[in-house]
């Protein structure tokens, strides 16, 4: 059964970047026809898809986020990781990962992890 | 960017009630329309993809229909587990969420 955990700092500081990893259990991040994801919900409110990473390394972000967002894959260690610069309180939300499927589909969800911007 | 709302943005209903939830697309995304479900402080959970594929595991009183721009996510006899909110999302181009229904007890 595929596993997904996000990990980081819950707390950050205004105008400092981000940096959560997501760690893949139960299969490899390496397998062709999957894509990997990032997807965060500020309290309270809706899903704001972030961007996602294939298989093959090419990227694609959401075009409100994309100067600021950077997300890559650690083969060696079976996860993928989020850097959002610049932060602000905007920011603050629980953040996912997630495998896509299809290009189209998130299948496999993490618990999401808590990230609150404050100094 | 393609923008998604659903309709009702909440709605009340009781055990065993039929629910009809409505998503639209601001352009045609032919099927690339998922729905998930999502309980408070829980990971969503993918129900239907492409549309009206059922996602394997999920009850068979969950089904999808739609394409284009019109979409809609049905609950044939609403179970106490299917309390929660319910998102539509599209993958035509890049991915958007809709807003969000959340479904109470009425």
């Amino acid at each position: 059964q595929l596993q997904l955990q996000e990990s980081g700092s819950g707390l950050v500081k205004p105008s400092q970047t981000l940096s959560l990893t997501c760690a893949v259990s139960g299969g490899s991040i390496s397998s062709g026809g999957y894509s990997w994801s990032w997807i965060r919900q500020p309290p309270g409110k809706g899903l704001e898809w972030i961007g996602y990473i294939y298989h093959s390394g090419s990227t694609y972000y959401n075009p409100s986020l994309k100067s600021r967002v950077t997300i890559s894959v650690d083969r060696s260690k079976n996860q993928f990781s989020l850097k959002l610069s610049s932060v602000t309180a905007a920011d603050t939300a629980v953040y996912y990962c997630a495998r896509v499927l299809r290009s189209s589909y998130f299948d496999y969800w993490g618990q999401g992890t808590l990230v609150t911007v404050s100094s | 960017d393609i923008q998604m709302t659903q309709s009702p943005s909440s709605l009340s209903a009781s055990v065993g009630d039929r629910v009809t939830i409505t998503c639209r697309a601001s352009q045609s995304i032919s099927s690339y329309l998922n729905w998930y479900q999502q309980k408070p402080g829980k990971a969503p959970k993918l129900l239907i993809y492409a549309a009206s594929s059922l996602q394997s595991g999920v009850p068979s009183r969950f089904s999808g229909s739609g394409s284009g721009t019109d979409f809609t996510l049905t609950i044939s006899s609403l179970q106490p587990e299917d309390f929660a909110t319910y998102y539509c999302q599209q993958s035509y181009s890049l991915f958007t969420f809709g807003p969000g229904t959340k479904v109470d007890i009425k």
